[in-house]
């Protein structure tokens, strides 16, 4: 089966910056995805990475690394809003898309 | 402005009884999805379907139901059978097959009185 491992929970400060990491093992892969939820939300589009290499995109990046079988996700800046759960995901040769199950991250001021 | 729509937000379910949950999206998109989201865990794929009149069980599909009579429309039942219906529901659409990015609905709660 699909293994998606991500740390459950992350503190910050307002301005600071953080890392989720996120690991799989997937058979066969097409691509990892990085979701925001807001509790009782529904989850957002952040990133989608299929090629090795850091995409930034405005106060967020992610990061890909196929041989190691790891991602992460990186907030700079961090906002209160940022406060949120942050999901990988991860699509298999199959196209079959397996979901960790999240990382809450919480902004103190 | 284009979007997904769940229905109802909080939902309560008698012993024995079939409830729906409605999903309606207006994006043309060609494919649907309903995932279950419990505490603690990833979410996890109910049914989904790429066409109308067509769809697929997902990982967890025993006690669940579902129909594809409208593109626009996907709706979910969960019957009686479904022993630990309490979770955050979450139904999602994308454009193709290809699992191109999703697009999430607000979720509904099902709680089991």
């Amino acid at each position: 089966g699909q293994n998606i491992d991500q740390p459950t929970e992350m503190t910050a400060t307002e301005g600071a910056i953080v890392q989720i990491n996120c690991t799989y093992q997937t058979s066969g892969f097409n691509g990892l995805f990085w979701y925001q939820q807001h509790a009782g939300e529904a989850p957002t589009f952040l990133s989608y990475n299929v090629l090795d290499g850091l995409e930034e995109k405005g106060r967020f990046s992610s990061f890909l690394s196929r041989s190691k079988g790891y991602s992460y996700l990186l907030l700079k800046e961090l906002q209160m809003k940022d406060s949120a759960s942050y999901l990988c995901a991860a699509l298999n040769g199959d196209y079959k898309l397996s979901f960790g199950a999240g990382t809450t991250v919480t902004v103190r001021a | 402005d284009g979007g997904i729509t769940q229905s109802p937000k909080y939902l309560f379910r008698k012993e024995g009884q079939n409830v729906t949950l409605s999903c309606e999206q207006n994006l043309n998109h060609d494919a649907m999805y309903w995932y279950r989201q419990d505490p603690g865990q990833g979410l996890r794929l109910i049914y989904y379907s790429q066409i109308v009149n067509d769809f697929q069980k997902g990982d967890i599909a025993e006690g669940y139901s579902v129909s594809r009579e409208k593109k626009e429309s996907f709706p979910l039942t969960v019957t009686s059978a479904q022993k630990n219906p309490t979770a955050f529901y979450l139904c999602a659409s994308s454009m193709g097959q290809g699992y191109e990015k999703l697009f999430f609905g607000s979720g509904t709660q099902l709680s089991v009185l």
